[in-house]
Parts: structure tokens; sequence; C-alpha cells
């Protein structure tokens, strides 16, 4: 099983809509959960850390579900900016190092 | 801020050739990374530093080497360029503490070994 899976999409969606993605990842003793978001031909960039409780950024949400190993977000009220690259990303360890990152799955929202 | 920066933004090399690609960094961050992203794969680490002189492998980094001789650089050097190699390079870097988790990127080198 790879670590962190994901639906690659492509998501196409009309502007307004509610998106949901989700992701799963292999390693129970995982501590720190992430989306990044990458634009075409351009580098990731965060979008929001995930954490055990859920929390939202303005019309983001991003909940986590560890029995399952599971992690999701949910956009509302698609813009056409939205259109992009989601990463699921997932630390194994306090002792850091680098991040596992999900193959992404592609968002398009049309007008 | 400039940020993350990379140098150069693209490069075609032929086969047995060599090339250093740089990374610097001007957020006086102790951690930093190479990834290489390739279509269908995601994002791999190839190797990573966690201060000045300081360096250690990644998931994939047979073929490559790097070094750290000043905290805001790290360089990934390719001695022996194989076509196995053509990706997108992306550096990144992280501070300690509560915000080590976000990991910014530069905007990554195109490489073609030919």
């Amino acid at each position: 099983r790879k670590e962190v899976e994901q639906d690659p999409g492509p998501f196409n969606v009309p502007e307004g809509a509610t998106v949901a993605f989700n992701c799963t990842y292999s390693n129970s003793a995982s501590q720190s959960f992430f989306w990044y978001r990458q634009d075409c031909r351009k580098e990731p960039k965060l979008l929001m850390s995930v954490y055990s409780s859920g929390n939202e950024d303005g019309r983001f949400t991003a909940q986590l579900n560890r029995a399952s190993q599971y992690i999701s977000l949910l956009i509302r009220d698609s813009k056409l900016s939205d259109s992009a690259t989601y990463l699921c990303v997932v630390n194994h360890n306090q002792a850091g190092t680098a991040l596992i990152f999900g193959k992404g799955t592609t968002l398009s929202v049309s007008s | 801020n400039a940020g993350v920066t990379q140098t150069p933004k693209f490069r075609v090399l032929k086969t047995g050739q060599s090339m250093t690609l740089l990374c610097a960094q001007d957020m006086n961050h102790e951690y930093m990374y190479w990834y290489r992203q390739d279509p269908g794969m995601g994002l791999r680490l190839i190797h990573y530093s966690v201060g000045e002189g300081t360096t250690a492998k990644g998931e994939v980094p047979d073929g490559y080497n790097v070094s750290r001789l000043k905290k805001q650089n790290f360089l990934l050097g390719l001695e022996s360029a194989a076509p196995s190699q053509t990706s997108v390079y992306f550096c990144a870097s992280s501070s300690t503490g509560s915000s080590f988790y976000e990991q910014y990127f530069g905007p990554g080198t195109r490489l073609t070994v030919t």
C-alpha cells in the first residue's frame, strides 16, 4: 500500500459547486497532516494544516479521521481560481525531515 | 524577500554530463530539501539538510550529491546525468519550531537529459 493515496481526478465542477477530496495514509504513527496546492507548472504551496478536531479556513474545511487513516478537504462555493492540483501531505515523526506527498488530485472549475 | 530561489530554471544535458543546481533562501531557515517531481509519481525527497554543514539521504538519493556549506544555500549535483534524471527539481526550506512543517518551495528547475 502506498504511503499517501489520493484519487487523481480530474474533478471538473462548475463555479459555485462544493467539491470534496479524500486521502488515505498508511502509517498509523503519522502525526502531522497538510493540504498543499500546486498550480500548473508552479511550486507547491501550503494551503492548510489538518488538525484532529477539523479546521476551517474560509471556504476550505479539512478533516482528519485517525482511526480510518483518512484526510479530507472540502471546498465550498468553488471559484475559477481554485483550479489546481491539491496535494495531501503527511509527516511521520516529530524529529522532522521530510514530508510525504500524495500524487495530487486535480480540480478544474469552469464558468 | 525573495524567499526560495533556484538556478537555473531550465537546463538540457547530454547523458554523462554533470551539473549543479543552486538553491538559495533568505528566510534564515535551518532545514532545506531537494525533491524531484515526475508525472504520476508525486514529489520525492532526494536529499535534505538540517543545518549548515549537514546533509542526509532521502527517498531517492542515488545519482545525486549535495552540499550545504552556507546556511542559505543548498546545492544539488549530478555527476553523470542519465535520462532517468529528467524531471522537475524543487528545493524547499523550513524553519524550526511550530512552523516547521510549512515548507517553502522554490519555482523549480526543469531538467532534460538526452
